[in-house]
């Protein structure tokens, strides 16, 4: 089945350290995006991607990195510079052109401090 | 700028009741407008979309929602609620030119009562 496959489902990050989250998709979607959840925020933007070697911040960018060297991957770094990086992350992806179709998520990533 | 605002934190309702979780959204230009709901520890599920043409969008689930451009508001409602109902809900738009960021409101939490 076509989808978006984020992993880790869970992933604990240490004090001064770098992770990265995975986000692979299958649907050949051009367009790719990173949001991070916080209780009672609802969803930001944090970076978005609508072909591959292009990328663009959103409203939440710094502390994050990402990078989008092939289509279907699509990986998020929280650096050290992220000073409450504990959210949930979700990522999602859609087509791009005339017609417009919905954004696609998938199950996301819980990032916890150490 | 684009913004959504959901007007309940939290909406509890007995099993079988009619529930309308209330949106609205501010943009100076055109906009297409979304629900989504979120189960525990999971992505986002579209549940219906409003891109052009009748206001009143149905969805899955039974769900409906009525876009009304005078009052800049997405209304989502379900005549009668089961327990499989319970979760988060979140209104979001979009801009139609452009990129396709989403924009959310901070969610509503559906609680279902037997």
């Amino acid at each position: 089945d076509g989808g978006i496959t984020q992993s880790p489902k869970y992933l604990f990050r240490k004090e001064g350290q770098n992770v990265t989250l995975s986000c692979e998709q299958n649907l050949n979607h051009d367009a790719m995006y990173w949001y991070r959840q916080d209780p009672g925020q609802g969803l930001r933007l944090i970076y978005y991607s609508q072909i591959v070697n292009d990328f663009q911040k959103g409203d939440i960018a710094e502390g994050y990195s990402v990078s989008r060297e092939k289509k279907e991957s699509f990986p998020l770094t929280v650096t050290s510079a992220q000073k409450n990086p504990t959210a949930f992350y979700l990522c999602a992806s859609s087509t791009t052109g005339f017609s417009y179709q919905p954004q696609h998520f998938g199950d996301g990533t819980r990032l916890s401090i150490l | 700028a684009q913004s959504v605002t959901q007007l309940d934190s939290q909406v509890p309702v007995f099993e079988e009741a009619p529930v309308e979780l209330r949106c609205n959204y501010s943009s100076s230009v055109s906009v297409y407008l979304f629900w989504y709901v979120q189960y525990p520890n999971q992505g986002l599920q579209l549940l219906l979309k409003y891109l052009s043409g009748s206001t009143l969008v149905k969805g899955i689930n039974g769900f409906e929602a009525e876009f009304n451009k005078s009052q800049t508001s997405f209304h989502l409602r379900k005549p009668s609620v089961h327990i499989s109902d319970t979760a988060e809900y979140f209104c979001a738009l979009t801009l139609i030119q452009g990129a396709q960021k989403l924009v959310f409101g901070q969610g509503t939490r559906l609680t279902i009562n037997p």
